[in-house]
């Protein structure tokens, strides 16, 4: 079955610098990949996803990018801020049209710290 | 994320009892999971339900069970045998489609923490 890595597991940066998270993916037959921010205590939040048939996806400062080859996709921030701190999750799926769906496999998770 | 809810927010158990978190959304989606997600663990499939009476299990079923008897409802029993209960329990759902418009929203959550 698939199996997603993801890291750093923790991350800080200065505001104003980026930071990039990285995950890896084991299944080759996935093509969607989402990406998710939890703050403290809170639901998981879809910041971004990104299809197989892309390799870059961006809105505003949150990019995302994707290399089928490696099987590994990364998370880019850019001009962080303290509000990004929190937890990212990466996942990998398989996504189907009118078919059946494959689950979202996890990574572990990256804490983001931001300093002011 | 707002047609997903979980109710309690917060559960306490005692050693030996079953509890039942709740999961209902609004979305008209047809595929629901439940998450358990640990520090440092990230977030491990329990059960997951494609369409209304049927569900499967997911990587750490053992010590749980579910039901879907509605479209909009997928309650989730912690049952005595699962050993280490405490953690936050997330609710998700997708349409199930395939479609650009497939996404997994997540529900709020339930803390369970065992006396």
């Amino acid at each position: 079955g698939e199996n997603v890595e993801q890291h750093p597991s923790t991350l800080s940066v200065q505001e104003g610098d980026s930071a990039v998270i990285k995950c890896t993916y084991s299944d080759s037959a996935s093509n969607y990949f989402p990406w998710y921010k939890q703050e403290l205590g809170k639901r998981p939040q879809l910041i971004i996803d990104i299809r197989s048939n892309v390799g870059e996806k961006k809105d505003q400062r949150i990019a995302v990018t994707l290399n089928k080859t490696a099987k590994h996709f990364s998370l880019h921030i850019t001009e962080t801020q303290p509000e990004d701190s929190a937890v990212y999750f990466c996942a990998a799926s398989i996504r189907n049209y009118g078919g059946s769906q494959g689950n979202l496999i996890f990574g572990k998770g990256t804490k983001l710290s931001v300093k002011p | 994320d707002g047609g997903i809810t979980q109710s309690p927010k917060y559960l306490f158990r005692k050693e030996g009892q079953n509890v039942t978190l709740s999961c209902e959304q609004n979305l008209n989606h047809d595929a629901m999971y439940w998450y358990r997600q640990d520090p440092g663990q990230g977030l491990r499939l329990i059960y997951y339900s494609q369409i209304v009476n049927d569900f499967q299990k997911g990587d750490i079923a053992e010590g749980y069970s579910v039901s879907r008897e509605k479209k909009e409802s997928f309650p989730l029993t912690v049952t005595s045998a699962q050993k280490n209960p405490t953690a936050f329990y997330l609710c998700a759902s997708t349409s199930g489609q395939g479609d650009l418009t497939d996404t997994q929203y997540f529900g709020p959550g339930t803390r369970l923490t065992v006396l």
